[in-house]
Formats: C-alpha cells, sequence, structure tokens
C-alpha cells in the first residue's frame, strides 16, 4: 500500500543547532515533494518545493534533499530559532495524479 | 490581501442537522480543494475542483458534498452529519490546474463538532 511516513515523536534541539525532519514514501512516483509548517490552530503554509530531477533546495535557512532511490526527503534549518517551533509536514503528488497527499507531520521544538 | 477564507471557524452541531461550510479565495485560482484533518491520520482530501463546474473525488468523499458555482467559492456541504465527521477542515487553493509548482494556499480552518 502507499504510505507516507513522517517521524510521529516530537524532535528537541536547541538554538542554533540544524534541525533535520525525514519524509520516507513508498508505493508512491512522485513528481515532486513539497514542505509546509503548520502552527496550532492555522492552516499550512507552504515553503519548499523540490522536483524529481532535483537533488536539493534552499531557502534561506531551509533546504531540502529529495532521493528517489532511497525515496527520501530530508528537511533541514540550520542555526534554529525557537521561531521555527511548529509542525512541518512533506507531501508529494504522484506523476499523472492531480492531488497532494500529506504525510502526518513531525513536530518540532526549539528551546532557547 | 490574498488570501482563502474559511467561514465558520468553529462549529459545534447535533446529529443529521444539514450544515455548510463556506470556502471563498481572492486570488483568481483554478483549482481549490478541501482536506479534513484528524490526530495520526493527517491530512485527508475530501475532495476538489479542477475550475469552476467540475469537481471530483478525493479520498475520504463519503458523507460530503461540494459544489463549483463560480471560481472564487468551494462549500463544503454535509448533509446529514455524523459524529465521525468531527474534525479539523482546510480549504486549499492552488494558481494552476497542475499541481506541480503551484502549492496550495490553505485557510485558518474550520472545526467541526458532532454531536
Amino acid at each position: 500500500s502507499q504510505k507516507i511516513e513522517q517521524n510521529s515523536e516530537a524532535l528537541n534541539i536547541q538554538e542554533g543547532k540544524t534541525a533535520t525532519l525525514t519524509c520516507n514514501y513508498t508505493n508512491y512516483s512522485p513528481a515532486y515533494l513539497q514542505w509546509y509548517r503548520q502552527d496550532p490552530g492555522r492552516g499550512p503554509v507552504f515553503l519548499l518545493l523540490i522536483r524529481e530531477n532535483e537533488k536539493e533546495k534552499r531557502k534561506e535557512r531551509l533546504k531540502v534533499t529529495f532521493d528517489t532511490t532511497l525515496k527520501q526527503s530530508l528537511f533541514h534549518i540550520t542555526a534554529s530559532q525557537p521561531a521555527d517551533s511548529a509542525t512541518y509536514l512533506c507531501a508529494l503528488r504522484s506523476t499523472g495524479f492531480q492531488k497532494l497527499v500529506f504525510g502526518t507531520g513531525t513536530r518540532l521544538l526549539v528551546s532557547p | 490581501e490574498a488570501q482563502v477564507t474559511q467561514n465558520p471557524r468553529y462549529l459545534i452541531t447535533v446529529t443529521g442537522k444539514k450544515l455548510t461550510v463556506t470556502c471563498s479565495q481572492n486570488m483568481n485560482h483554478e483549482y481549490m480543494s478541501w482536506y479534513r484533518q484528524d490526530p495520526g491520520l493527517g491530512l485527508r482530501q475530501i475532495y476538489y475542483s479542477m475550475n469552476v463546474e467540475v469537481t471530483d473525488k478525493g479520498d475520504v468523499p463519503e458523507g460530503y458534498k461540494v459544489s463549483r458555482k463560480e471560481k472564487r467559492n468551494f462549500p463544503l456541504i454535509l448533509e446529514s452529519p455524523s459524529p465521525n465527521q468531527t474534525s479539523l477542515y482546510f480549504c486549499a487553493s492552488s494558481p494552476g490546474q497542475d499541481l506541480y509548482n503551484s502549492p496550495l494556499h490553505f485557510g485558518n480552518g474550520t472545526r467541526l463538532t458532532v454531536t
């Protein structure tokens, strides 16, 4: 069956460190993968998109990698800040399908 | 301000009483979609619309209806709500019919409780 898996346990890190979140998928052939941030009681907000033929994408302190062989995407936040504390969702669209499928998200807690 | 607006933000109702959750976007987006979010299950798509008068089922459409008479509006209708439809609902829109390079813009959610 098709699955998108993100670590359900919260990730606790100290301010200034790099946070790395993982998104694994099975039985999908994604055309691209997206990452969103969700704060409590709010809708998800788009952060980054990476295509199947791209290995890495960066935006300010954010970096996303996409390994179609491992069927995995890694999301990095460098020099993390308490304001980065939120739940991060990965989402992918399989080739030929007009919908995004979301993972359950990983909660990130950055301590001062 | 470009946004997706859902109403109401909170709704408590009783089993069987028809309700409508409204969604409106002011970005002239073609694609609109409804998701529900439940603990441990994540966001699951209910219905989506590629354009006016074009709607299609997502992964969990049972018990829901939608309509797309105008480009900006995409209401979610629960004809006979049941307690298992208690959830957090999100409306989202995207500029292109092809979701490639077109991230979703989400509303702030509607928390529905059916007793």
